[in-house]
């Protein structure tokens, strides 16, 4: 079936820093791919919907100066906390589709999360 | 109105029961429905796919869907501890922008007890 690698798994660090966090599709190209943010307790919130040699598409409320997603490759998104502070802890996930964005049957596939934690 | 309903739970069943699990949704016009199992602390795992109107069986599990009462559930026959997860909701809903974007459901969380 389809993988989705996501690295890192944990990040532990100061207020102010800024995290990278990677998201691959490993056996598939995926055109899209989507951000989620998951505090406990709670259901996931979807971030952005990052879209490959393109801007990225963010909801209402995130801010998309703060979070920064690039879509370099077929393969790959990125998702960038700028100025991390406490309150951005919290679990990110990302996730992909199989197939062209205008397939509107394939499932999304996620990969394992990273728990952000600011100091 | 939400637009994916789930009733959050925790639903309880005794291990060997059958567990059903219910979702209703706003958009009349969607077409994929999915659910999701995630175990605490961890991302959610695909268990089913549905597209078309009646049940669709997958091992212990069946997901039926309802276009007319915008209507999709799961049924998890045989129910083990290690079912015990919160099961999520997700339907592509036309009316996003995006064909292959999800609206998930909050999730209920099931308790299979011993």
């Amino acid at each position: 079936g389809a993988v989705v690698s996501q690295h890192p798994s944990r990040v532990i660090c100061k207020s102010g820093t800024s995290v990278k966090i990677e998201c691959r599709s490993l056996d598939f190209q995926a055109t899209t791919m989507f951000w989620y943010r998951q505090f406990p307790k709670q259901s996931l919130m979807l971030m952005a919907t990052s879209n490959e040699g393109s801007k990225a598409t963010y909801e209402q409320g995130v801010e998309k100066d703060k979070f920064l997603i690039n879509h370099a490759s077929l393969t790959l998104s990125t998702l960038t906390v700028t100025s991390a502070h406490p309150e951005d802890s919290s679990f990110y996930i990302c996730s992909a589709s199989l197939g062209q964005p205008s397939y509107s049957n394939q499932p999304q596939h996620f990969g394992d999360g990273t728990r952000l934690s600011i100091l | 109105q939400k637009e994916v309903e789930q009733n959050s739970g925790p639903l309880s069943v005794p291990e060997g029961a059958i567990a059903s699990l219910n979702c209703t949704y706003s958009d009349r016009g969607s077409q994929s429905f999915f659910w999701y199992r995630q175990y605490s602390g961890k991302s959610p795992e695909l268990i089913m796919s549905i597209y078309s109107n009646g049940d669709k069986e997958d091992g212990r599990f069946t997901a039926q869907l309802n276009k007319a009462s915008q209507y999709v559930s799961l049924l998890i026959r045989d129910s083990q501890p290690s079912d015990s997860a919160t099961y999520l909701c997700a339907v592509n809903m036309l009316n996003t922008g995006t064909a292959s974007k999800l609206t998930f459901g909050t999730g209920t969380r099931l308790q299979v007890t011993l």
